[in-house]
């Protein structure tokens, strides 16, 4: 089965920051990856599929890229509604599974 | 408005069995493969299962495979996830999720908030 690595793991920055985040795939999944944001207590929510394309509703300021084995999910800059935990996703069996995610990076206020 | 509400989740023993179920509103539910993720106590998500939009397919993690079934009944608009042999690794919280549906690219837009499962003596 595909894995996915995360790294950081934890992230500490400051509003207006610019945040980088990358998911590593232990093969290629050519662009067959989403990311996702989750707040505490609160469900995980859509942010980017396909790797680069941003979810309808989704702020400008986050932008995804990245093809085969590495991504990043980049935050242009940080707004007080952002700390929380990103995680990727991979769908390279898609319609199938499995559908793993990647442990996640946890955004934090410096 | 997508809705997405799940329930069925109590304390329950090792070696007990569960049906989660999952109300779904505001898309149309059968043209949607639809998705099972559980998340254990302070740790990170876990996709569980899929089932295609007609039933027809279905998929499961490596560490539920034999011990659980989804189903869905598009009838009623609903998805389940009947849970036996469960073990105190199974505790969480269990989210139902739609797919996108996008071409050749998944990924999953809507999420419910979840139910939680609790698996102890």
């Amino acid at each position: 089965d595909i894995q996915l690595t995360q790294s950081p793991s934890f992230l500490s920055a400051s509003v207006g920051d610019r945040v980088t985040i990358t998911c590593r795939a232990s093969q290629g999944i050519s662009s067959y990856l989403a990311w996702y944001q989750q707040k505490p207590g609160k469900a995980p929510k859509l942010l980017i599929y396909a790797a680069s394309t941003l979810q309808s509703g989704v702020p400008s300021r986050f932008s995804g890229s990245g093809s085969g084995t590495e991504f990043t999910l980049t935050i242009s800059s940080l707004q007080p509604e952002d700390f929380a935990t990103y995680y990727c996703q991979q769908l390279n069996s898609y319609p199938r599974g499995p559908n793993t995610f990647g442990p996640g990076t946890k955004v934090d206020i410096k | 408005e997508v809705q997405l509400v799940e329930s069925g989740g109590v304390v329950v023993q090792p070696g007990g069995s569960l049906r989660l179920s999952c109300a779904a509103s505001g898309f149309m539910f059968d043209d949607y493969t639809m998705h099972w993720v559980r998340q254990a106590p302070g740790k990170g998500l876990e996709w569980v299962s899929l089932i295609s939009w007609d039933g027809g397919s279905t998929y499961y993690a490596d560490s539920v495979k034999g011990r659980f079934t989804i189903s869905r009944d598009n009838s009623k608009n609903s998805l389940y996830l009947q849970m036996n042999s469960l073990r105190t690794e199974d505790t969480a919280l269990y989210y139902c999720a739609k797919d996108l549906d996008y071409g050749d690219y998944g990924a999953f837009d809507y999420w419910g908030q979840g139910t939680l499962v609790t698996v102890s003596s």
